[in-house]
């Protein structure tokens, strides 16, 4: 089944404490992306990726960090999560080219204390 | 830069009453594509539509139709004969010819129907 995966899926961690939200998708997309959604906002784009050793900030970067070793691994990470980064996170793949939807994870629910 | 606007924040409908939802968007580009998604409680996201930028025909699937105007740079998702299974925050969102293929989303419209 072609699919996004995200781990975990729930997440309640203590200011300051690296994590890692790993996504992994099978269908050979060379496009990934993670976005945060916020009751209010919407979903908002941190950073994308067009292939392997790509990637580039969206529009709300600060506190985060990717990278794309593999084409179907594109883990975020926070280094010292805060507060505010308390948020339902999503990990979408898609071909190249404006055509194609994204194909979205489940979400990720993180709560920083 | 692109922009989607969802003036709903919330609606309340009664089962099997019609509803529309608005999406007015903006964008430099002549290529684009516009898409709905739905969100029920559950979380996860579900694509519902696209519509490219070239194609200003209505769609309609079951109880769903799209009117995609592009006068007004309106793409209205309407349910006809709601139900409780409609309830969910519905996101329009539109992406253009950049090479950042990014997807733009509104804010959101939370439609819950009520038995």
């Amino acid at each position: 089944e072609a699919q996004v995966t995200q781990n975990p899926r729930y997440l309640i961690t203590v200011t300051g404490k690296k994590l890692t939200v790993t996504c992994s998708q099978n269908m050979n997309h060379e496009y990934m992306s993670w976005y945060r959604q916020d009751p209010g906002l919407g979903l908002r784009q941190i950073y994308y990726s067009m292939n392997v050793e790509v990637t580039d900030k969206g529009d709300v970067p600060e506190g985060y960090k990717v990278s794309r070793k593999e084409k179907r691994n594109f883990p975020l990470i926070l280094e010292s999560p805060s507060p505010n980064q308390t948020s339902l996170y999503f990990c979408a793949s898609s071909q190249r080219g404006s055509y194609y939807g994204y194909t979205f994870g489940s979400g990720t629910r993180l709560t920083v204390v | 830069a692109q922009k989607v606007t969802q003036a709903q924040t919330e609606i309340s409908v009664v089962e099997k009453e019609d509803v529309t939802l608005d999406c007015v968007y903006e964008t430099r580009d002549t290529t684009y594509y516009l898409f709905w998604y739905k969100q029920p409680p559950s979380g996860e996201l579900v694509f519902l539509i696209r519509r490219n930028s070239f194609d200003e025909q209505n769609e309609i699937s079951g109880r769903y139709s799209w009117n995609f105007q592009k006068s007004t740079s309106s793409f209205n998702f309407t349910i006809t004969a709601s139900q409780v299974v409609d309830s969910a925050v519905y996101f329009c969102a539109l992406k253009g010819g950049g090479s950042n293929y990014k997807l733009t989303f509104g804010k959101g419209t939370l439609l819950t129907v009520n038995p």
